[in-house]
């Protein structure tokens, strides 16, 4: 059972490009979690998605910013115009619920570099 | 302060000695869980504490939790080299974890 994959690794993207991350969660896993980490900092959440829905976008920046999961195929990070701020650790996680006292199981992270 | 809130910031111990780390909180959770992260990589999940337990012990790691305090410690016995690495502590409540900003731990040979 493989772990939870992400790809690319690293990516780099020129200011106002795209940049799409995307994320496969554990096998059995219906539910996945993005997280941003900058240097020397912690995660901060960014959006909890089950297959399809959107559950909890509140760390989600309001502009550029979108994220998918759906029905077949791996969920997607999408950050649209990327500026040099963004450059950043994208993390995601999956659990098989979302009750609480449950494990969340995190993939090795995107690393993005706006230049 | 943010939730998730790790003491002391960096730790340098011995290789043998113990090493504990403290994580404050602030709001009402369901458990707390501790993860490692070595430099670069992903997160690797430590243990997970409900928030009806006490204490809790993995192999060299224990892990007390005091909601009256709304804290939690991590224990490493014996140290090793290897476990040189961040450790983040995670308030898990309803959807999604919040996290401190780590602690680094140097091990010395």
């Amino acid at each position: 059972n493989a772990g939870v994959m992400q790809n690319p690794r690293h990516l780099v993207r020129r200011r106002g490009q795209e940049a799409r991350l995307r994320c496969s969660p554990m096998k059995g896993h219906s539910h996945v979690y993005w997280y941003r980490q900058l240097p020397e900092e912690g995660l901060k959440f960014m959006v909890y998605l089950q297959k399809e829905n959107i559950i909890d976008e509140s760390g989600m920046p309001k502009e550029r910013f979108s994220a998918e999961f759906p029905k077949e195929g791996p969920s997607i990070l999408r950050i649209q115009q990327v500026v040099r701020g963004d450059s950043a650790a994208y993390f995601c996680a999956s659990s098989p619920s979302r009750k609480g006292g449950t494990e969340a199981f995190f993939g090795q992270g995107t690393r993005l570099t706006v230049v | 302060s943010q939730q998730g809130e790790e003491d002391p910031q960096a730790l340098s111990i011995q290789e043998g000695e113990n090493a504990t780390m403290n994580c404050s909180y602030k709001t009402s959770i369901n458990n707390l869980q501790w993860y490692r992260q070595n430099s670069g990589r992903g997160l690797v999940h430590l243990i997970l504490i409900r928030s009806n337990e006490r204490e809790k012990h993995s192999g060299r790691l224990r892990v007390t939790l005091d909601t009256s305090k709304k804290s939690s410690s991590l224990l490493i016995t014996a140290s090793r080299a290897a476990d040189t690495a961040s450790y983040f502590c995670a308030s898990g409540a309803n959807s999604k974890l919040t996290f401190g900003k780590g602690i680094t731990l140097s091990v010395r040979p």
